[in-house]
């Protein structure tokens, strides 16, 4: 069984611009969560996405949005990068059988992006 | 809102030392708590958790019991290894988001845990 996978591990991009991160779901998870973690900081609830839609946000800007395939893969996006949008992104996958059961979040390694 | 406060590093200890991280959390409802782990270099695996009121969640030599009278889920283990040294973090399930899916994870800051031999 394949763990949650993110791609790309490192990436810089300069203030401005736009980028793409990738997250593959463990096999057979429907459920999809973004994270950002500042350095020294906790993971930060960004947005989930269920069944291919958007079911829930933090407070994050719209200009963090996100994709959720039929495969259960999954995008973030961020335009107009800001310096503090510097962090590490995770992304963590469940399995979501019954409303209101509690359900693992498996989380990915993480791609750290680096705004200059 | 809902929000964790965590005993903040760094911490060094020397190996078979006794650990505690204390964690405290505000929240609305019962809320489900957890302890994460994060080795350098991976993403985040859960440690421990605890649905309810007076659960003791236990892994790998690590316990906590979830304290609803003083809002704690502090984490300890009696003898650290050098294989411990990590970043633990403390969280907590939010409110259901609005079509199911799974709980939101809210996070406290994390504390760095070194073990010398």
């Amino acid at each position: 069984e394949t763990g949650v996978t993110q791609s790309p591990t490192h990436l810089i991009k300069t203030r401005g611009q736009q980028v793409t991160l990738r997250c593959s779901s463990q096999s057979g998870h429907n459920t999809v969560s973004w994270y950002q973690q500042a350095l020294g900081q906790g993971p930060q609830f960004i947005f989930q996405y269920y069944r291919e839609e958007e079911n829930g946000r933090g407070n994050f800007p719209p200009r963090f949005s996100g994709l959720q395939f039929p495969n259960y893969s999954s995008e973030l996006n961020v335009n107009a990068l800001e310096l503090d949008d510097s962090a590490l992104y995770l992304c963590a996958s469940s399995l979501v059988v019954a409303e209101g059961s509690y359900n693992e979040q498996f989380f990915g390694p993480g791609t750290r992006l680096t705004v200059l | 809102g809902n929000s964790v406060t965590q005993m903040e590093g760094p911490v060094t200890l020397s190996e078979e030392a006794f650990l505690t991280i204390n964690c405290t959390y505000t929240a609305t409802g019962y809320p489900s708590l957890f302890w994460y782990v994060q080795y350098p270099g991976e993403g985040l695996q859960l440690l421990l958790k605890a649905t309810k009121a007076d659960d003791k969640g236990s892994n790998k030599g690590f316990e906590a019991t979830y304290r609803k009278e003083t809002t704690s889920f502090h984490l300890e283990k009696g003898s650290v290894q050098v294989s411990d040294s990590a970043v633990y973090f403390c969280a907590l399930s939010a409110d259901s988001l609005t079509q199911g899916g799974s709980e939101k994870l809210v996070f406290g800051k994390g504390m760095k845990l070194t073990v010398n031999p």
